[in-house]
């Protein structure tokens, strides 16, 4: 099994819509979960930052974390075409001096 | 708003070749990192460092890889002798307070083609 999954779509949304990404991983050492953005051939940018269980909320962004099922998620309210990119999720443990390990990622296009 | 840059952009060198790959870590922070990215796969973690030493290493960061910060502000990532397969995107990141430290942000990458 994978210490993280992500589907990597790609996931086509209209403009305005209610966009879900999701996560699901193995490990239960892991305690800070990350969404970046990444557009082609640029460095992954960070979204949010979310440690331990529960909601986080940032403008038109919400991150939740459940660690009983070992499954996170990110929500895009009002979704834009600028929100089109490759969202990456990304975890750690902290004995593990640092190290993200990263899904796959899900390209999202968000049409006008 | 601080951040991370990497140079060169796009570095082109011949199979066993030694590159070496800079970074300036936002200026405050504490920890830094070398991740790397083939074409069409998953960012994968290369190294850790903090306090002048390696933190941690992938199975990936083998002899052939060095980190060095050799100044107050810069960061690198030498590859002796380099292999097609080191062909990638090589992203440095850092991280700052003691109280988030593992809230990365990534330079924009160095495109590495080993020919």
């Amino acid at each position: 099994q994978k210490e993280v999954e992500q589907d990597p779509g790609p996931l086509s949304v209209p403009e305005g819509a209610i966009v879900s990404l999701n996560c699901t991983y193995s490990n239960s050492a892991f305690q800070y979960f990350m969404w970046y953005r990444q557009y082609s051939r640029k460095g992954p940018e960070l979204l949010m930052y979310t440690y331990s269980s529960g909601n986080k909320e940032d403008g038109r962004f919400t991150a939740q974390v459940d660690k009983s099922s070992k499954y996170i998620s990110l929500f895009i309210r009002d979704s834009q075409p600028s929100d089109s990119a490759t969202y990456l999720c990304a975890m750690s443990d902290r004995n593990q001096g640092g190290k993200l390990i990263f899904g796959q990622g899900t390209e999202l296009s968000v049409k006008p | 708003e601080p951040e991370v840059t990497q140079t060169p952009s796009h570095q082109v060198t011949q199979m066993g070749q030694e590159v070496i790959l800079r970074c300036v870590p936002i200026s405050n922070h504490l920890y830094f990192y070398w991740y790397r990215q083939i074409l069409g796969q998953k960012v994968e973690f290369l190294v850790s460092f903090y306090n002048n030493e390696i933190s941690e290493k992938s199975e990936i960061f083998d002899d052939q890889f060095s980190v060095e910060r050799p100044d107050g502000s810069n960061f690198t990532l030498k590859i002796r002798s380099t292999k097609l397969e080191d062909s990638a995107m090589y992203f440095c990141a850092s991280s700052g307070s003691l109280k988030v430290p593992y809230e990365q942000y990534f330079g924009p990458g160095t495109r590495l083609t080993v020919t």
